[in-house]
C-alpha cells in the first residue's frame, strides 16, 4: 500500500542554519506530494506541493523537489528562523482516492 | 479568507458522556475529513465524506464513534460513550478532492476524565 516515511525528530537548529527534513514515499501510480506545517495549537496548513516528477514546490523560503527515481520529497530551507519552529508533515495522495497519507511528522525547534 | 471552523475548541467531559464535535467546511468544498491527533499515534484518519456520502470510516471505532454530514455546511463527529483513551485533538479538513489541497480547521481539544 501507499506510505510515507519521514525522519524522526526532534530536529534542533540554530537560527540561520540550513534545514533538511527527509521524506520518502511508496505509492502505486503517480502521487502528488505535499508538505504541511503545524504551528503550536493550530491545525495543519499547506506549506508547498508538487504534482509530478521533477516539479519543485516552494513557499516562504522552503523548497522540495519531487524525485521519482529516489521516491523522495525532502524539505529544505537555506536559513531557518525561530518562527519556523513547528511540526512538519510530508503527505501524498494518488489518483482515484480522496485521502492523504501523512507521515508521522518531524518537530523542528530553532534556537535564537 | 475562507476557513474551516470547528466547535467547540475545547471540551472537558467525564467518562461515559456523549461528545459532539462540529465542523463547517469551506463553502464549495465537497470532501470532508475527520482526523485525530495524539502524541502516541500521531495523525490518524477517522473518516471522510465526498458530496456528503461517507466513503471510508474504517479508522473509527464503530461501537462508539459516528460521523455524519446532515448538510453540505455541517459535519459532525459523535462519541458515545466517551472514554479517557478518546482524549486527543480532533481535526476537520475540507477540500475539493483528488490532488487538491486539504484545509484544516483549528481542532477540538477533547479531554475525557
Amino acid at each position: 500500500g501507499n506510505s510515507v516515511t519521514q525522519m524522526e525528530g526532534p530536529v534542533t537548529l540554530s537560527e540561520e542554519a540550513f534545514l533538511t527534513i527527509n521524506c520518502t514515499y511508496t505509492a502505486t501510480g503517480y502521487p502528488s506530494l505535499f508538505w504541511y506545517v503545524q504551528y503550536p495549537g493550530e491545525g495543519l496548513q499547506l506549506l508547498l506541493k508538487a504534482t509530478k516528477a521533477d516539479d519543485k514546490g516552494s513557499n516562504k523560503g522552503f523548497e522540495a523537489t519531487y524525485r521519482k527515481e529516489t521516491t523522495s520529497f525532502h524539505l529544505e530551507k537555506g536559513s531557518v528562523q525561530v518562527s519556523d519552529s513547528a511540526v512538519y508533515f510530508c503527505a501524498l495522495t494518488t489518483s482515484g482516492t480522496y485521502k492523504y497519507i501523512f507521515g508521522t511528522g518531524t518537530r523542528l525547534k530553532v534556537l535564537a | 479568507d475562507a476557513r474551516v471552523t470547528q466547535t467547540p475548541r475545547d471540551k472537558v467531559t467525564e467518562m461515559g458522556q456523549e461528545v459532539t464535535m462540529r465542523c463547517q467546511p469551506i463553502l464549495g468544498h465537497n470532501t470532508v475529513f475527520w482526523y485525530r491527533q495524539t502524541m502516541m499515534q500521531g495523525l490518524e484518519l477517522l473518516a471522510y465524506f465526498r458530496n456528503r456520502a461517507p466513503l471510508d470510516d474504517s479508522g473509527m471505532p464503530k461501537d462508539r464513534f459516528s460521523a455524519e454530514m446532515p448538510d453540505a455546511t455541517l459535519a459532525t463527529l459523535k462519541i458515545q460513550p466517551s472514554e479517557p483513551r478518546d482524549s486527543a485533538v480532533y481535526f476537520c479538513a475540507s477540500g475539493l478532492g483528488g490532488f487538491e489541497t486539504q484545509y484544516f480547521g483549528p481542532g477540538t481539544r477533547l479531554l475525557v476524565l
